[in-house]
């Protein structure tokens, strides 16, 4: 079965480095999504793709935060410099087009140290 | 207040219970979903609705879109049910973006 891939499983970094988070998302689907969840809380959306272009990144922190998806595959993203505040889980998605249901993949665990 | 919450936050049951975890939410939606994410971080989608009710196995899923508020049922419990329990709505006006209740963390003992 088709799945969301991530990577790394795991990522300790100190603050003030940088770091990258990736995402394959299953073949076909057009529609790709990066949350965050933060310990205890349900997940916060982050950036949402169709294809190569970003169609909501209102709640991206831009300062520090970084996405891209340049040929409107795999996507890539990016925290620099990590703050404390970081700390958390982040989700890819994925979905053949938006407002069906999402596929999501095993989270990236952030801690910053 | 949150757009979307959820009851109980935490729900600890014995295998073989009925689970009834609710959800309630404040703005219009074109559609409820509810997630499964279990300790590994991992996020597995179990329903989406509209209206009406949706059954899986041993799951099943209810809408009341004028009560605002659906349920998540699960008969005959089992210990490998023990996950947290994810509402979402994605908003009539804001396309497919899913706001997220808190989840409520379920406890299934054998």
């Amino acid at each position: 079965e088709a799945e969301v891939a991530q990577s790394p499983r795991y990522k300790i970094t100190e603050k003030s480095q940088a770091v990258a988070f990736w995402c394959d998302p299953i073949s076909g689907h057009a529609t790709l999504y990066w949350y965050r969840q933060i310990l205890g809380q349900g997940p916060e959306l982050l950036v949402q793709f169709q294809d190569e272009s970003v169609v909501d990144d209102s709640q991206l922190p831009k300062d520090r935060f970084s996405a891209e998806r340049l040929k409107g595959v795999d996507s890539t993203l990016k925290i620099q410099p990590a703050e404390l505040g970081d700390s958390a889980m982040y989700l890819c998605a994925s979905s053949l087009v938006p407002s069906v249901t999402q596929y999501f993949g095993p989270g990236t665990r952030l801690l910053v140290l | 207040k949150n757009e979307v919450e959820q009851s109980p936050q935490n729900l600890t049951a014995q295998e073989g219970e009925f689970i009834t975890i609710n959800c309630s939410y404040s703005v219009g939606i074109s559609a409820l979903h509810w997630l499964q994410q279990h300790p590994g971080g991992g996020i597995v989608s179990l329903f989406m609705l509209s209206s009406g009710k949706k059954k899986h196995g041993r799951l099943i899923a209810t809408i009341n879109i004028q009560e605002k508020h659906s349920s998540l049922h699960i008969t005959a419990s089992h210990p490998r049910d023990s996950a947290v329990y994810i509402c979402a709505v994605g908003g009539e006006t804001s396309g497919s973006r899913l706001t997220f209740g808190e989840g409520t963390q379920l406890t299934v003992n054998p």
